[in-house]
Order: C-alpha cells, then sequence, then structure tokens
C-alpha cells in the first residue's frame, strides 16, 4: 500500500459545472477526512467518515457538497455548480479509528481552479 | 472555540536552530501536531505530542508543551536547506471524531 491516494491531481472547471474527486485511503484505515486548503491559509476540515458512515461535517459544507463512502474504502467528493470561491487544493487523509498517535496520513490533494 | 494561532515567517541560516512557536486555545485536545508541507506537495507529519507529557525529541526535533499557556514550539536543530518549507501546527479535538484543527502555517527560509 503506497498511501492515500486522491485523482485527479489538478482540476480545471467553469464556474457553474460539476466536479468530483477521488480518494482511496490506507486499506486498513477505517476513517477517511477530507480538509480544504486556500491558500496562506491551514487545511480546514469538511467532514469525515467512520467506515461507510459519515459521522461529522463542517457547515463549510455548503449544499453545493456532499461525500460519499459507499463500501466504506474510497470516497468521493463532489461539488455542485462550482463558484470561483472553490478554488483551493482538496486534501483527504486516513487514520486507523481511534489510534490517532501517529497522526493521520495525507494525500497530495487535489488542486481545483474554477476559471 | 478552536483557534490555533502560529507566527508567519521564520529566516535562519543553514546550520542554526530554527524555533516555531504555537498556541492553541482548546485545553481538551489530546494530541498535538507538526506538519511539513513543501510547495505543491499534501502534509507530512513530523511529529506530535501528547497533551500529558511536556516534551518529546525525536532526531533533530525537539517538542516543548507548555499545557498552561497552551503553547506548542518545535525546534529543529541544525537546520538545513531541505527543512525550507511551510510549518503547521494543528490539535485534535477528540469529540470530534479527532478532526484537526490547523494554524495557517509557518514559512520557514533556510539561508546558506
Amino acid at each position: 500500500d503506497t498511501g492515500v491516494s486522491q485523482d485527479p491531481r489538478h482540476k480545471i472547471t467553469k464556474r457553474g459545472q460539476n466536479v468530483t474527486f477521488r480518494c482511496d485511503p490506507i486499506s486498513e484505515h477505517n476513517r477517511l477526512y477530507w480538509y480544504r486548503q486556500t491558500l496562506g491559509q491551514g487545511p480546514e476540515f469538511l467532514t469525515y467518515f467512520q467506515n461507510e458512515a459519515q459521522l461529522e461535517k463542517s457547515r463549510l459544507l455548503s449544499d453545493r457538497f456532499s461525500a460519499e463512502r459507499p463500501k466504506g474504502s474510497f470516497s468521493t467528493l463532489e461539488i455542485q455548480r462550482t463558484e470561483q470561491g472553490d478554488s483551493a487544493m482538496y486534501l483527504c487523509a486516513s487514520s486507523l479509528g481511534q489510534n490517532i498517535d501517529y497522526g493521520y496520513t495525507f494525500g497530495s490533494g487535489t488542486r481545483l481552479t474554477v476559471v | 472555540g478552536e483557534d490555533v494561532e502560529q507566527s508567519l515567517f521564520l529566516s535562519v541560516r543553514e546550520g542554526d536552530s530554527s524555533v516555531i512557536n504555537c498556541t492553541y486555545t482548546d485545553s481538551s485536545s489530546t494530541y498535538l501536531y507538526w506538519y511539513k508541507q513543501e510547495p505543491g506537495a499534501g502534509l507530512q507529519l513530523l511529529t506530535y505530542i501528547f497533551s500529558n507529557m511536556d516534551m518529546k525529541q525525536d532526531q533533530r526535533l525537539t517538542v516543548l508543551l507548555n499545557k498552561k499557556d497552551k503553547h506548542l514550539s518545535l525546534r529543529i536543530a541544525d537546520t538545513q536547506t531541505g527543512d525550507s518549507a511551510i510549518y503547521f501546527c494543528a490539535e485534535s479535538m477528540r469529540e470530534y471524531g479527532n478532526k484537526l484543527v490547523f494554524g495557517a502555517g509557518t514559512i520557514l527560509r533556510v539561508k546558506s
């Protein structure tokens, strides 16, 4: 297992289009997190899953955002009707349950540019 | 509330020690972390400290935690040009599924 994979690495889209990102966590990790990072800021929490259950969503996650983790393995993050303010790096991370001693393992992120 | 603050920029000479400081607000945080981010890359976990510890050393890295003042620092000994990056402090929120709250990051520039 080579770590957390995110696809695509870069996405440029026109305002108003829908986009979907994928995250493949480390296989034995049952928790999966999505964060958003804008330029000059630290990552901000969006949502997390324990297995297939989405247990918390940030108020940053507007109705245009939806995340799924259908079989408790990979996850998708969809943004509908994208806006320029959605331009950011979207980071996925995974961890093994409550064993956070070693922190999360982050993927390399998907950089979204809305034009 | 959730708030993690860091100084924005630090410049040091190669071979010197670097000290990056962070303050946090949530006294219930169980773990505090330091992450490193190089340009265009994801976040790399450098080290962490459990909230009942006051110091942790890991090779060139020393983490100091002052829980009373909610102050965390990262010392990098013998700083190298490869250490140039953005360093993020983060606290975990156990009651929220261990989500992390990050500071805005400190840009470390190492001059040769």
